[in-house]
């Protein structure tokens, strides 16, 4: 099983759509769950930490099932401008402040 | 505030030619730093990291080197580029004791070895 597995996409939708991108995880010691969005040829941002209880940040809410080491990013209401690939990151308990990285979700949100 | 810089931003250079890519941050203090490299279409790997002047773990063999001069420079650099060195070179930092790790990256150096 991969460290931090996300499906590639692309994830073709309309302005206004709701989308959800799901991650699993294989360790799971993994203490510190991140949503990085990565715009083509630039560098990944961090878009939000995703804490135990879930949390929302305007038209994005991340969730958190530790018992099936599963993420999700759920987004709301989408703007072209999300468009972008979305990176799952997890940290890895073994090597202090290292992150795995998955390959990402590839968006595209159509006029 | 804090801000990371990567210099070049682009480069192009012929098998066997020595490499040296520059990364600093500022606005903080004793950060731990990364390199990653992203190859065409897959995920990002790290290939260093390092928690204070001087100490750099290599997460994978390979012919790049990483130093850290300063506590607040971090440098890849290799003796004699591949072919398979090309890619997106990417450092990262975080500050610690914020207990959730969050990276931030640079802006990334485009590498083409030719």
């Amino acid at each position: 099983r991969k460290e931090v597995e996300q499906d590639p996409g692309p994830f073709n939708v309309p302005e206004g759509a709701t989308v959800a991108f799901n991650c699993t995880y294989s360790n799971s010691a993994s203490q510190s769950f991140f949503w990085y969005r990565q715009d083509c040829r630039k560098e990944p941002k961090l878009l939000m930490s995703v804490y135990s209880s879930g949390n929302e940040d305007g038209r994005f809410t991340a969730q958190l099932n530790r018992a099936s080491q599963y993420i999700s990013l759920l987004i709301r209401d989408s703007k072209l401008s999300d468009s972008a690939t979305y990176l799952c990151v997890v940290n890895t308990p073994v090597s202090q402040g290292n992150l795995i990285f998955g390959k990402g979700t590839k968006l595209s949100v159509k006029p | 505030s804090q801000t990371i810089h990567q210099w070049p931003a682009t480069l192009v250079q012929p098998v066997g030619s020595p490499l040296s890519l520059e990364c600093t941050v500022e606005g903080t203090s004793n950060p731990n730093l990364y390199w990653y490299r992203q190859a065409a279409g897959r995920g990002l790997q790290l290939l260093f990291y390092s928690v204070g002047i001087g100490q750099i773990s290599s997460e994978v063999p390979q012919n790049l080197s990483a130093s850290r001069p300063q506590d607040r420079q971090f440098i890849l650099s290799s003796k004699k580029l591949l072919l398979s060195d090309s890619g997106f070179y990417l450092c990262a930092y975080d500050a610690r004791g914020t207990g959730w790790n969050e990276q931030y990256f640079g802006p990334g150096t485009r590498l083409t070895v030719t």
